[in-house]
């Protein structure tokens, strides 16, 4: 199948870590992303990471890859009550001589404060 | 360049009517996605086009549903007769080639009455 699968809801306490997990179908994907979507928006690409890493850390995100089980992981340090938002992981697959981008259900992370 | 715009951004429509979501992506993209977001499924892909022409519909819920591309400029997703569970929020999003993100437009958020 084509799903990409992550928690529902995950709560923080402002200045806490957060940990989004995701797993993913498609072994051949080769970019892998993170959105983020506010109330009332659309999705914003956070980061992505192609599938010959293992790891990318730009500013307070952190992502890891783990190839060989198919799962994916953001880490935002220092969580803020901004930070507040639906997360979601994607796969670009290849498909028909083309590409296209499979989500999962978003995870909705809450900072306390 | 205004980035992907949809119209109109909420529609609120009785049930058995045909309802039209419009969709301009960036200029100069090849390929158009259309996703459907509700809290329980997350973000399903409907359908996408790659130079105008439709590559996968396999996400089109039922034969009620049907999506045009005439022009590299404009895309139309249409419901009809529209039912209330197909209320949610319909998005748009673009990209330029492999590898690339997505840009996603505001979305249209529906609600069949």
């Amino acid at each position: 199948g084509e799903d990409v699968e992550q928690s529902l809801f995950l709560s923080v306490r402002e200045g806490d870590s957060s940990v989004i997990n995701c797993t993913y179908t498609d072994s051949s994907s080769t970019y892998l992303y993170w959105y983020k979507q506010e109330p009332g928006a659309g999705l914003q690409l956070l980061t992505y990471i192609f599938s010959n890493m293992d790891m990318k850390q730009d500013q307070r995100l952190t992502v890891l890859l783990n190839k060989k089980d198919k799962h994916l992981s953001l880490r935002i340090a220092d969580t803020q009550t901004g930070d507040s938002a639906i997360y979601f992981c994607a796969e670009s697959m290849r498909f028909s001589g083309t590409y296209k981008y499979i989500f999962g259900t978003g995870t909705r992370l809450k900072v306390l404060a | 360049d205004a980035g992907v715009i949809q119209s109109p951004r909420h529609e609120v429509t009785e049930m058995g009517q045909e309802v039209t979501l419009r969709c301009k992506p960036i200029s100069g993209h090849n390929s158009l996605f259309w996703y459907r977001q509700t809290m329980m499924r997350g973000l399903e892909l409907l359908i996408y086009f790659n130079n105008n022409v439709p590559i996968d519909d396999s996400g089109m819920p039922e034969d009620r549903f049907s999506a045009k591309m005439p022009n590299a400029s404009f895309s139309t997703l249409k419901i009809q007769p529209s039912e209330p569970r197909d209320s949610a929020v319909y998005f748009c999003a673009s990209s330029s080639g492999w590898g690339s993100e997505a840009f996603f437009g505001q979305g249209t958020r529906l609600t069949v009455v």
